[in-house]
């Protein structure tokens, strides 16, 4: 069964670092694991993207351990302006040539001063 | 670059009539387009993928004739919620995607409101 958990909220405050973890068993081994950002009213906005090990862009780092079973998105010094709700996508075997995307359950992120 | 838009962003109907959806990618060619619907507080559910000049692949519990998906150039895929009803109101999200191209670009989304 094709599914993803991720906490539904965290809190924290302004200048510290934020971990948020998915957890997704099963997922395809020839894809992606990819995260995404959230306002409310708008589409997702990608923030980054990994296989495995770890990936850091000017904006995140994700943490993918070797069984891949979970990820874990790492923002260094948060903002009051990236509370918002963090998705991961993953891909499953779709039971032919195309992956099944899903999304994760979602994290909303409450950032205060 | 990577930019996809959707028209309109807000749209009320009255139930019983049909409402048409715009994803368009303005900058690139997208092959595969997807579709997503978001209830309150809820995650995106994909509902539908296309690919250009095929058929589009439906969800299981999604149906196909109710929520018709046309995808017939590689900028434009378009969503018509045919028969709205108020359970249909909801967000409605694209995303598209190049040939050879992992990452999905999303539009801004679309508020439906069937009343």
């Amino acid at each position: 069964l094709a599914k993803t958990t991720q906490p539904i909220s965290m809190d924290s405050y302004e200048g510290q670092e934020v971990n948020i973890t998915c957890s997704h068993n099963n997922i395809a081994t020839n894809d992606y694991i990819t995260w995404y950002q959230q306002f409310p009213s708008q589409g997702p906005r990608f923030i980054i993207q990994g296989y495995k090990t770890k990936v850091t862009n000017e904006v995140a780092s994700l943490f993918i351990p070797a069984d891949r079973k979970s990820s874990t998105l790492s923002l260094p010094r948060v903002s009051l302006s990236d509370t918002a709700v963090y998705y991961c996508l993953v891909a499953f075997l779709g039971g032919g040539a195309t992956n099944k995307l899903i999304f994760g359950t979602g994290t909303l992120l409450a950032v205060q001063p | 670059g990577a930019v996809v838009s959707q028209h309109p962003s807000r749209v009320i109907c009255k139930s019983g009539t049909s409402v048409k959806i715009e994803c368009r990618s303005l900058d690139f060619q997208a092959t595969t387009m997807f579709w997503y619907r978001q209830f309150p507080k809820q995650s995106l559910m994909l509902m539908a993928t296309s690919n250009e000049g095929s058929k589009a692949t439906y969800e299981q519990g999604v149906e196909k004739d109710k929520f018709l998906i046309n995808h017939a150039s590689l900028t434009l895929s378009t969503l018509t919620v045919t028969s709205a009803h108020p359970e249909d109101s909801s967000f409605y999200i694209c995303s598209a995607r190049s040939q050879g191209v992992r990452e999905q670009y999303f539009g801004p989304g679309t508020r439906l409101t069937v009343t």
